[in-house]
């Protein structure tokens, strides 16, 4: 039972690039999220999807697509990377039931320079 | 939207001491507040949530209140240990059906 597993840990980008981060939970969860965390800043919601078939915006969406591509498996996609998408990139998932608590994966480290 | 405070943004205390930080939230909706403990360069992890029919909530050596009408609510760690250095994050929501909306966090150190 790995929890939520997210891919790459690292990667370094060039302005303009194009990349996605993959995540996928092995919990049976109906929920997952994409926050990013920036020092001084907290984690900020850029995306979730609250079940299968369903995405909808956070507070720092522009820049980033994502795509649930079906229960267990939410990936991020940075279209043109820019430096100020420079942040570690958190995965989470959960589901309403006895704990409304959220599961993190390992985080991706992205530097976009 | 929800929108959650923080404070203190930095936190230093003895091993043995107390610490306490507190949050405030704006959505009086907001009926679940978990807290999350962050080591340096890992996840956050979960470690104690408290829903707004209960006043407190005590695991061992880490305690949650909270105070729905002037809404806010705080985490209380008695007899600090070095290894509760972490930053600490509060957060809010309502029931698991909206995300949670995190505070900015609380970098803790005990020093021994």
């Amino acid at each position: 039972n790995a929890g939520v597993t997210q891919t790459p840990k690292f990667q370094v980008l060039k302005t303009g690039q194009s990349m996605t981060l993959q995540c996928a939970q092995d919990m049976n969860h109906n929920s997952m999220y994409w926050y990013r965390q920036d020092p001084g800043m907290g984690l900020r919601l850029i995306y979730y999807s609250a079940s299968e078939g369903t995405t909808d915006k956070g507070e720092v969406p522009n820049g980033y697509n994502v795509s649930r591509l079906n229960k267990r498996e939410f990936s991020l996609r940075l279209e043109s990377a820019a430096p100020s998408q420079t942040s570690v990139y958190f995965c989470a998932s959960h589901s309403r039931g006895l704990s409304y608590g959220y599961t993190f994966g390992s985080g991706t480290r992205l530097t976009v320079v | 939207g929800e929108n959650v405070e923080q404070h203190p943004s930095t936190l230093s205390v003895q091993e043995g001491d107390s610490a306490v930080i507190k949050c405030t939230y704006s959505d009086s909706a907001s009926n679940y507040f978990p807290w999350y403990k962050q080591e340096l360069g890992k996840r956050p992890q979960l470690i104690i949530d408290i829903r707004s029919n209960v006043g407190e909530k005590k695991d061992q050596r880490i305690a949650v209140t909270l105070n729905k009408t002037a809404k806010h609510f705080s985490l209380h760690i008695t007899e600090t240990q070095p290894e509760d250095s972490a930053v600490y994050f509060c957060a809010a929501s309502n029931s698991g059906n909206t995300p949670l909306v995190f505070g900015k966090g609380t970098r803790l150190s005990v020093i021994a």
